[in-house]
């Protein structure tokens, strides 16, 4: 079980906009660490989307920009578009686990 | 551009073991650390432990503490997850990934940045 928990699911229409959650606790999160978010399109590997809340690695569009606050955080696409349809992970570290790294649950995005 | 390329699919039997390896190419491999993820079939991404391609000190997820091993050769610029003792729940994909380094903060936490490819594993009888 994760420690960092996601919509399973969230889905919108070419253009929207979707908000996906994190929420994690004061071990993680809430403790100040940073949150960093992975996009896995299918049958692929995990793509580094955001790191450090809110920074896009070079090449990421910028339809795509995180968020933290309190024990939470957030990722939002704007301009939703067909490639966009992927599993999101959100992805930090919990120091009641003999401090390691942790994944959130993952979000199914769907573009309808 | 650094590329990490992974070995390639096995089938194991419960009980025994498997050695998946991770070559990097394009880089100075003994600078930077590599963590190691599975994914399940139909599952989310799960952190497995992390060793450093400098010094190979390792940190291991506690649940498969005793049964992973993960070593480096820095040689030959490849890692190497070995898990034992293997049983049908270890069926999934293994993923090693570069950590990449933002910052020196108390916030500052791991990222992966650089992927390999995955290597399916399977577990059956």
């Amino acid at each position: 079980q994760s420690v960092l928990t996601q919509p399973p699911s969230v889905s919108g229409a070419p253009g929207q906009r979707v908000t996906i959650s994190c929420a994690g606790s004061s071990s993680n999160i809430g403790a100040g660490y940073d949150v960093h978010w992975y996009q896995q399109l299918p049958g692929t590997a995990p793509k580094l989307l955001i790191y450090g809340n809110s920074n896009r690695p070079s090449g990421v569009p910028d339809r795509f920009s995180g968020s933290k606050s309190g024990t939470s955080a957030s990722l939002a696409i704007t301009g939703l578009q067909a490639e966009d349809e992927a599993d999101y992970y959100c992805q930090s570290y919990d120091s009641s686990l003999s401090g390691s790294d942790v994944f959130g649950t993952g979000t199914k995005v769907t573009v309808l | 551009q650094v590329q990490l390329v992974q070995s390639g699919a096995e089938v194991k039997k419960p009980g025994a073991s498997v050695k998946v390896s991770c070559k990097a190419s394009g880089d100075t491999f003994s600078t930077y650390d590599i963590i190691w993820v599975r994914q399940a079939p139909g599952q989310g991404l799960e952190w497995m432990g992390w060793i450093s391609a400098y010094n190979g000190n390792t940190n291991y997820a506690q649940k498969l503490q005793g049964r992973v091993t993960m070593t480096t050769d820095t040689s030959t610029s490849t890692a190497y997850m070995e898990l034992r003792s293997l049983r049908s729940d270890d069926t999934a994909v293994y993923y090693c990934a570069r950590v990449y380094t933002y910052g020196y903060s108390f916030s500052t936490v791991n990222a992966f940045d650089i992927w390999g490819q995955g290597t399916m594993v399977t577990v059956s009888s």
